[in-house]
């Protein structure tokens, strides 16, 4: 069945460090894989996706990378500041009759320590 | 995004009522869906609708009812709101098409924070 699979479930780093999310997907039709960002008593925002045809994709501080072959694709963010203490859920696209539905991961709670 | 709108924004109602969460979009996307997001459960789908008069359930359905009459508004009806039910809701939408390619990435509403009880 559809199923996304997001680790850790928490992550703690200093600021400046980088950090690393990673999700593993089931069906190997998946064609599309965004990001969201939640922060405390907000909605959930896009901050990047990729589709299925690229390996990577970056924006400034962030980046998405694809692996087809393993199935499984990771968001990196790099010189990590307190503004980026959120939670982070990723998200794939199923093959088939989908309907553009997502299916997320359980999420990532980032934590950036000042 | 002022382009989906969910109204009302927090609710608190008894339980066996009849409540209606409203969620209306400007963009005219092809697909919508509801949402509902408690501690230590993500986001977990209700019901989704890939165009007017054409929903299906997603994976909590049970005591929630959509329609979808019109391309723009998706409405979610707790049928007799239990206390189960108290969560925040969020609605998106998705499937604007530019240059052929059809984009797949939500946008939400600002949600609707129920409260049964």
């Amino acid at each position: 069945g559809e199923n996304v699979e997001q680790h850790p479930s928490t992550l703690s780093v200093q600021e400046g460090d980088s950090a690393v999310i990673k999700c593993t997907y089931s069906d190997s039709a998946s064609n599309y894989f965004p990001w969201y960002k939640q922060e405390l008593g907000k909605r959930p925002q896009l901050i990047i996706d990729i589709r299925s045809n690229v390996g990577e994709k970056k924006d400034q501080r962030i980046a998405v990378t694809l692996n087809k072959t393993a199935k499984h694709f990771s968001l990196h963010i790099t010189e990590t500041q307190p503004e980026d203490s959120a939670v982070y859920f990723c998200a794939a696209l199923f093959g088939g009759t989908s309907y553009g539905k997502l299916t997320f991961g359980q999420g990532t709670i980032l934590t950036v320590h000042p | 995004d002022a382009g989906i709108t969910q109204s009302p924004r927090y609710k608190i109602t008894e339980t066996g009522r009849q409540v209606t969460l409203m969620c209306h979009q400007t963009w005219s996307h092809s697909y919508m869906f509801w949402y509902r997001q408690d501690l230590g459960h993500g986001l977990r789908l209700i019901y989704y609708s890939a165009a007017a008069d054409i929903t299906d359930k997603g994976e909590v359905p049970d005591g929630y009812v959509v329609s979808r009459s019109k391309t723009e508004n998706f409405p979610l009806t707790l049928e007799s709101a239990t206390r189960s039910q108290t969560s925040v809701y969020f609605c998106a939408s998705s499937g604007q098409r530019q240059g052929g390619i059809t984009n797949y990435g939500y946008t939400f509403g600002s949600g609707t924070r129920l409260t049964v009880v």
